[in-house]
């Protein structure tokens, strides 16, 4: 029972076109949510975050929207750059869990020049 | 800053074999994870350590699978014996520790048992 899904493992963008990249979650308790980006060969990096407490967090091209009623966020990057191109793994957290982050299996952004 | 160290990259063995995976957190970090990827269950949490002490290890999946962090700069994760079901990329973490602070990640180690 995954508590954080990603249902689609890929996406395909022309650059400079806006890539958005959803995730689901089912535990009403996760309260932060942040999102990793992962090139091939190397561990996954932070890349932006946002508590409960807000509904858009923005930071350059990436910018994050929360839908709690929804139990939904995304990831939105615009405009997409091919070096962008990763597997992106949205991750959540709750004070409960100790804010130990649960992840979901990825999604993998292509960016075509 | 050096990163998480892990090491080594790559292992291949054969089944039955033990295995040692090992990493050095960032300095200054409190909290250590491991973490397996697979490509059926994604990034997946086997244990997490604070201050050096083991506080969840819910996440191993059998007792063939034990880690262990004598200090502040070292901790292994140990498979004993290996079977190829193991097969995955394991990563290590760290944090300061306060709460919601991103984890920083090593570069992983690929396991592959034949």
């Amino acid at each position: 029972d995954q508590q954080v899904k990603q249902n689609s493992p890929s996406l395909s963008v022309q650059e400079g076109r806006i890539s958005i990249l959803n995730c689901d979650y089912t535990n009403s308790m996760f309260d932060y949510f942040l999102w990793y980006k992962k090139y091939p060969a190397e561990g996954p990096t932070f890349l932006i975050s946002i508590s409960s407490i807000k509904d858009k967090n923005e930071d350059g091209r990436f910018t994050v929207f929360l839908n709690k009623s929804a139990k939904h966020l995304s990831l939105h990057i615009v405009p997409s750059q091919p070096g962008d191109s990763a597997v992106y793994f949205c991750a959540a957290s709750a004070r409960g869990g100790s804010y130990i982050p649960t992840f979901g299996r990825g999604t993998s952004l292509i960016v075509h020049p | 800053d050096a990163g998480v160290i892990q090491s080594p990259r790559h292992e291949v063995t054969e089944m039955g074999q033990e295995v040692t995976l090992r990493c050095k957190p960032i300095s200054g970090h409190n909290s250590l994870f491991w973490y397996r990827q697979t490509m059926m269950r994604g990034l997946e949490l086997l244990i997490y350590f604070n201050n050096n002490v083991p506080i969840d290890d819910s996440g191993m999946p059998e007792d063939r699978f034990s880690a262990k962090m004598p200090n502040a700069s070292f901790s292994t994760l140990k498979i004993q014996p290996s079977e190829p079901r193991d097969s995955a990329v394991y990563f290590c973490a760290s944090s300061t520790g306060i709460n919601n602070s991103p984890l920083h990640f090593g570069n992983g180690t690929r396991l592959t048992v034949t």
